[in-house]
């Protein structure tokens, strides 16, 4: 089982730059999240899909932040422009929803510096 | 919407020493109370759960206990090692429209001294 696999782990740009991140879920699960850590305001829940439809996007801070899910096996979250409020560590997160509750399984993250 | 309170934030004990990290939520409903345990530069892993028809739940160093009255739960790690050493989030959720979608707390910076 290779787990919840994010890329780039690390990333480093400019100011007004876009910005890609990417994961890939765990075969067979039906969630995905993207949270986003800092240490003011913890781990942020950003948006999350169920079967690759975005049910819940209220935690997106802004237009700049958009997410996509294309098929079941692969998620982005754009941030364009890039602003250096954006610095942070991005986790993607997948679970296989169960009447008894779920496990979310974290991606290693995406640490993201923009100066 | 749910809120989930966490303390301390920080909490540093010495080696062999028991460490006790607290949360409350607001959501009676709520159901599932899940413990994550981040280790620096990796991602949250889940290390124990409770459910809300459970009052108390141990894995061999580490207890969990449910007070569904006072909304209250509670991480307990006996005989602590210094690999105990991370971040551990509490997190509260409910069965809102068939889905688990879990609540966080701040999280507690867990130092154990050798």
């Amino acid at each position: 089982d290779a787990g919840v696999i994010q890329s780039p782990r690390h990333e480093v740009t400019e100011m007004g730059q876009e910005v890609t991140l990417r994961c890939k879920p765990i075969s067979g699960h039906d969630y995905l999240f993207w949270y986003r850590q800092t240490m003011m305001r913890g781990l942020e829940l950003l948006i999350y899909f169920n079967n690759n439809v975005p049910i819940d996007d209220s935690g997106m801070p802004e237009d700049r932040f958009s997410a996509k899910m294309p098929n079941a096996s692969f998620s982005t979250l754009k941030i364009q422009p890039s602003e250096p409020r954006d610095s942070a560590v991005y986790f993607c997160a997948s679970s296989l929803q169960k009447s008894s509750g779920n496990t979310i399984y974290f991606g290693e993250g995406s640490w993201l510096t923009v100066v | 919407g749910e809120n989930v309170e966490q303390h301390p934030s920080t909490l540093s004990v010495q080696e062999g020493d028991s460490a006790v990290i607290k949360c409350t939520y607001s959501d009676s409903a709520s159901n599932y109370f899940p413990w994550y345990k981040q280790e620096l530069g990796k991602g949250p892993q889940l290390i124990i759960d409770i459910r809300s028809n459970v009052g108390e739940k141990k894995d061999q160093r580490i207890a969990v206990t449910l007070n569904k009255t006072a909304k209250h739960f509670s991480l307990h790690i006996t005989e602590t090692q210094p690999e105990d050493s991370a971040v551990y989030f509490c997190a509260a959720s409910s069965a809102w429209g068939g889905s688990y979608i879990p609540t966080f707390g701040r999280g507690t910076s867990l130092i154990v001294h050798p």
